[in-house]
C-alpha cells in the first residue's frame, strides 16, 4: 500500500515557542492531505484539510492562525503550530489518498507535548 | 452536522466473533469505512461499504443499512492481536474522513 511518513515522531517545546510537523507521501503525489488531532482515548478529530498550491480548509472551531498548513508540492504538506500553549498537545496525525479514493493511507503520528 | 457514534468498549475470547456497531446522522455520504488503530499507531484500513449490503476481506466484515442508518465490524476468529481501537468513518467527495467515536476491543485468552 501506499507509504505516507511523518517527521518528528515526538516533540517536546516550550509554551510560547512553535513547531513545524511535516507530512510526506513517499510513493505517491496528493494534491490533499488532511491534519488530525487526537487527545488520548478519543476519536480522530478533523482539523483541516491540505490542498497543493492553494489556501488550506479548516473545519469549524480550529483556528488557522493558530495552526499553519502549507502544501507546496504534491508530496509534503507542513503542518505549525504557532505560539503553543499545554492544551496543544496531542497525537497529530496526517492523511492522504493516491488518487479520488475512499482508503486514506495515514502517516504514524506526532506526538506533541507543550511544557 | 454530522456525528457516528460506537460503543465505548466491547471485549471478548480468542477465537470468538465478534461485532462492533456504528450509528451515524448526516445529510449525506459517499461511504462508511473501518479503521483499526493500535495503541500510540496509526489508523489502518480495514473495509469500506458504498452500497447498503455486507463486504467481506478476510476475517473481517463490514455492514452497511443506509435506510437504518447504522453499519457494523464483524471480526471472525479473534487474536490477540485484534486488541485495538476501531472506527468508523464517513467520507463524501473530498475524501475527507469524519471519525465515529471509536471502540476500544479487548481480546482475552
Amino acid at each position: 500500500g501506499a507509504v505516507v511518513s511523518q517527521h518528528p515522531s515526538w516533540v517536546i517545546c516550550k509554551s510560547g515557542t512553535s513547531v513545524k510537523i511535516e507530512c510526506r507521501s513517499l510513493d505517491f503525489q496528493a494534491t490533499t492531505m488532511f491534519w488530525y488531532r487526537q487527545f488520548p482515548k478519543q476519536s480522530l478529530m478533523l482539523m483541516a484539510t491540505s490542498n497543493e498550491g492553494s489556501k488550506a480548509t479548516y473545519e469549524q472551531g480550529v483556528e488557522k492562525d493558530k495552526f499553519l498548513i502549507n502544501h507546496a508540492s504534491l508530496t509534503l504538506s507542513t503542518l505549525t503550530v504557532t505560539s503553543a500553549h499545554p492544551e496543544d498537545s496531542s497525537f497529530y496525525i496526517c492523511s492522504a489518498g493516491p488518487g479520488q479514493g475512499y482508503e486514506q493511507y495515514f502517516g504514524p503520528g506526532t506526538r506533541l507535548t507543550v511544557t | 452536522g454530522q456525528s457516528l457514534e460506537q460503543p465505548s468498549e466491547v471485549t471478548a475470547v480468542e477465537g470468538a466473533i465478534v461485532q462492533i456497531n456504528c450509528t451515524y446522522q448526516t445529510s449525506g455520504f459517499y461511504g462508511l469505512s473501518w479503521y483499526q488503530q493500535h495503541d500510540g499507531g496509526a489508523p489502518t484500513f480495514l473495509s469500506y461499504n458504498a452500497l447498503d449490503g455486507l463486504e467481506e476481506t478476510g476475517r473481517f466484515s463490514s455492514f452497511l443499512s443506509r435506510s437504518d442508518s447504522y453499519g457494523y465490524l464483524l471480526l471472525q476468529e479473534l487474536q490477540m492481536k485484534d486488541s485495538a481501537s476501531y472506527f468508523c468513518a464517513i467520507g463524501g467527495a473530498t475524501n475527507k474522513l469524519i471519525f465515529g467515536t471509536g471502540t476500544l476491543l479487548a481480546v482475552q485468552p
